[in-house]
């Protein structure tokens, strides 16, 4: 089935310690996302590629970057956690940005916590 | 700018009872609206979504919502609850032309013997 895939499912990191969280599809799409949800919070983009093309959150902290290699994978790295960054990441992806077919796709998360 | 707002953070209904999430919207476009459901430590999976077609949309496990522009709404309905629908509901509107989802606050449906 194609999908997309997140690992870990959950992951522990120290304060400070730069963590990478991974993100992978089969679905072939344009666009990949990160969000990030809070406890009994709404997701909140972070920023999304459309193909190469990085756009990043006016909002996103300096601290959240990502890579995307190629078509399949797209990583989220966190150069210096905080203990307010403890959350659920969600990669998401859509065909295209814009339009009615453009639904947007969501893996099962990773659960970041931050001692 | 686009927005979204749920009323009701929590609902509890019975089994088999009448399922209502509300949802109201405010976009100076003709808005794609969106429901998703995620069940705990899980990703978000589409309920339904709203492209301008039909008002009435039907969804997966039953639901369906109802697009009424004159009520800027877009509530979720189910006719008969069951127990596997305990979950977190999100509505969600997209900037069209960019495909940004702004969520509502989500509702957390409980579902009761």
């Amino acid at each position: 089935d194609a999908m997309v895939i997140q690992n870990p499912r959950y992951q522990v990191t120290q304060f400070g310690k730069p963590v990478t969280l991974s993100c992978s599809q089969t679905l072939n799409h344009n666009v990949m996302y990160w969000y990030q949800q809070k406890s009994s919070q709404a997701p909140k983009l972070l920023f999304h590629y459309y193909d190469k093309d990085f756009n990043n959150e006016a909002d996103t902290p300096d601290n959240f970057q990502s890579r995307r290699p190629n078509t399949s994978f797209c990583f989220l790295d966190i150069r210096s956690p905080g203990l307010g960054d403890a959350a659920m990441y969600l990669c998401a992806t859509s065909r295209d940005r814009g339009g009615s077919t453009d639904t947007q796709y969501f893996g099962p998360g990773t659960r970041l916590t931050v001692l | 700018a686009q927005s979204v707002t749920q009323l009701g953070s929590h609902v509890s209904v019975s089994e088999g009872a009448l399922v209502l999430l509300r949802c109201n919207y405010s976009s100076s476009v003709p808005p794609y609206l969106f429901w998703y459901v995620q069940y705990p430590n899980q990703g978000l999976q589409l309920l339904l979504k709203y492209t301008s077609a039909a008002t009435l949309v039907k969804g997966i496990n039953g639901f369906e919502a109802e697009f009424k522009k004159s009520e800027t709404s877009f509530h979720l309905t189910k006719p008969s609850a069951h127990m596997s629908d305990a979950a977190e509901y999100f509505c969600a509107v997209t900037l069209g032309g960019y495909n940004k989802l702004i969520f509502g606050a989500g509702t957390r449906l409980a579902v009761h013997p």
